[in-house]
């Protein structure tokens, strides 16, 4: 168990539709990140938070979008879903946002877009 | 910008082989390097990392050293064993705490 928790685990939606992705670090992190793994794209990185603010921007696309609370829990949006979207979304934390810091996964969530 | 390019899989060994994946990257200064582990079903976990030059991560058997001259980091194991079957990723984290993965290889080891 890495200490990161993501929900929903399993998700099935129909194209269009907006869902919520949310994840809750470790205790004591201060870095989430967001990573997209499919079939086809391997492991891409999405955007990553540090303390509430957006550090770092990867491969996410214009209809996602993705915040931190001051709490340090963080989500993640997918609007407008197509089925190319259905993937596993992993939430990632980490102590600090330099070099050398371990990241920790969680353990995904599923999500199938039909 | 950063970039991970690893040995392309699938790759599979008998027991008790020895294992090479190589993993060389491109990054602007002085990055840290580390290997991931996913097993089937699960999310990644970290096997070991270098953080400077000549460091040698090490983990459950595994090893890798950071090379500079060479811009790799090659894990390798001597003996695996059916258990070590998974996904293996390198990845680098740069100055900033950008972290850029490779594309994993999957490794299976038959009894």
């Amino acid at each position: 168990d890495s200490g990161v928790t993501q929900t929903p685990k399993h998700l099935i939606t129909a194209t269009g539709q907006r869902v919520t992705l949310r994840c809750s670090p470790r205790s004591g992190d201060l870095s989430v990140y967001w990573y997209q793994q499919s079939l086809d794209q391997g492991l891409q990185f999405l955007i990553q938070y540090y303390n509430g603010e957006e550090r770092a921007k990867g491969n996410i696309l214009e209809r996602f979008s993705a915040q931190q609370f001051p709490d340090l829990h963080s989500e993640l949006n997918l609007s407008s879903l197509e089925l190319g979207d259905s993937a596993l979304y992993f939430c990632a934390s980490s102590v600090a946002s330099n070099s050398g810091n371990t990241i920790y996964f969680g353990e995904g969530s599923w999500l199938t877009v039909v | 910008g950063n970039s991970v390019t690893q040995m392309e899989g699938p790759v599979t060994l008998s027991e008790e082989a020895f294992l090479t994946i190589n993993c060389t990257y491109t990054a602007t200064g002085y990055p840290s390097l580390f290997w991931y582990v996913q097993y089937p079903g699960e999310g990644l976990q970290l096997l070991l990392k270098a953080t400077k030059a000549d460091d040698k991560g090490s983990n459950k058997g595994f090893e890798a050293t950071y090379r500079k001259e060479t811009t790799s980091f090659h894990l390798e194991k001597g003996s695996v064993q059916v258990s070590d079957s998974a996904v293996y990723f390198c990845a680098l984290s740069d100055y900033a705490g950008k972290s850029t993965f490779g594309d994993g290889t999957t490794l299976t080891v038959k009894p």
